[in-house]
């Protein structure tokens, strides 16, 4: 089956900086590849997804970028801000299983102020 | 509002003790999920079901069972056979994918269940 693993663990920065986090995926017929942000105690959002079709995608200040020749993505994080502080989850979805979906094992961000 | 609701928010159980998870949803989605989330392992998928009547184990089924009576409701049940039950649990809904599109999955609150 598939596996995903996803690097760092834990990442710190200061408000301002950049954030990247970095995910690798096993079976090359995963064609969806959402970000989900978890807060303390709460359920995981989605935050951004990308699609086997796109190499690059962006909404404001989160960016995702996917190379399938390499099976790896990234989710970019730039002018982090103290609220963007949670866990950050990829995953790996493989058509022929419908939408389930493979996790990483998560990175605890923070945002220093 | 639509949303998928996940009741209670904490359980406690007493070992030997069956408890089910409710979960309901409001989006009209085909299927739904149980994950199970312990520090540092991510989110294991334990049951999922894409159609009514209808549901497929997961990667960690063992000690678990499910229901899918209605589209909008989907029960876990953690049994006393669950060795290690204390953990964080997770229900999520999407639609089904139509074609070569799969969809968003809408998650939970969650529920943390612990054994004493």
């Amino acid at each position: 089956g598939e596996n995903v693993e996803q690097h760092p663990s834990t990442l710190s920065v200061q408000e301002g900086d950049s954030a990247v986090i970095k995910c690798t995926y096993s079976d090359s017929a995963s064609n969806y590849f959402p970000w989900y942000k978890q807060e303390l105690g709460k359920g995981p959002q989605l935050i951004i997804d990308i699609r086997s079709n796109v190499g690059e995608k962006k909404d404001q200040r989160i960016a995702v970028t996917l190379n399938k020749t390499a099976k790896h993505f990234s989710l970019h994080i730039t002018e982090t801000q103290p609220e963007d502080s949670a866990v950050y989850f990829c995953a790996a979805s493989i058509q022929t299983s419908g939408s389930r979906l493979t996790f990483g094992e998560g990175t605890q961000l923070t945002v220093n102020p | 509002d639509g949303g998928i609701t996940q009741s209670p928010k904490y359980l406690f159980r007493k070992e030997g003790q069956n408890v089910t998870l409710s979960c309901e949803q409001n989006l009209n989605h085909d299927a739904m999920y149980w994950y199970r989330q312990d520090p540092g392992q991510g989110l294991r998928l334990i049951y999922y079901s894409q159609i009514v009547n209808d549901f497929q184990k997961g990667d960690i089924a063992e000690g678990y069972s499910v229901s899918r009576e209605k589209k909008e409701s989907f029960p876990l049940t953690v049994t006393s056979a669950q060795k290690n039950p204390t953990a964080f649990y997770l229900c999520a809904s999407s639609l089904m994918p139509q074609g070569i599109r799969s969809t968003e999955a809408f998650f939970g609150q969650g529920t943390r269940l612990t054994v004493v």
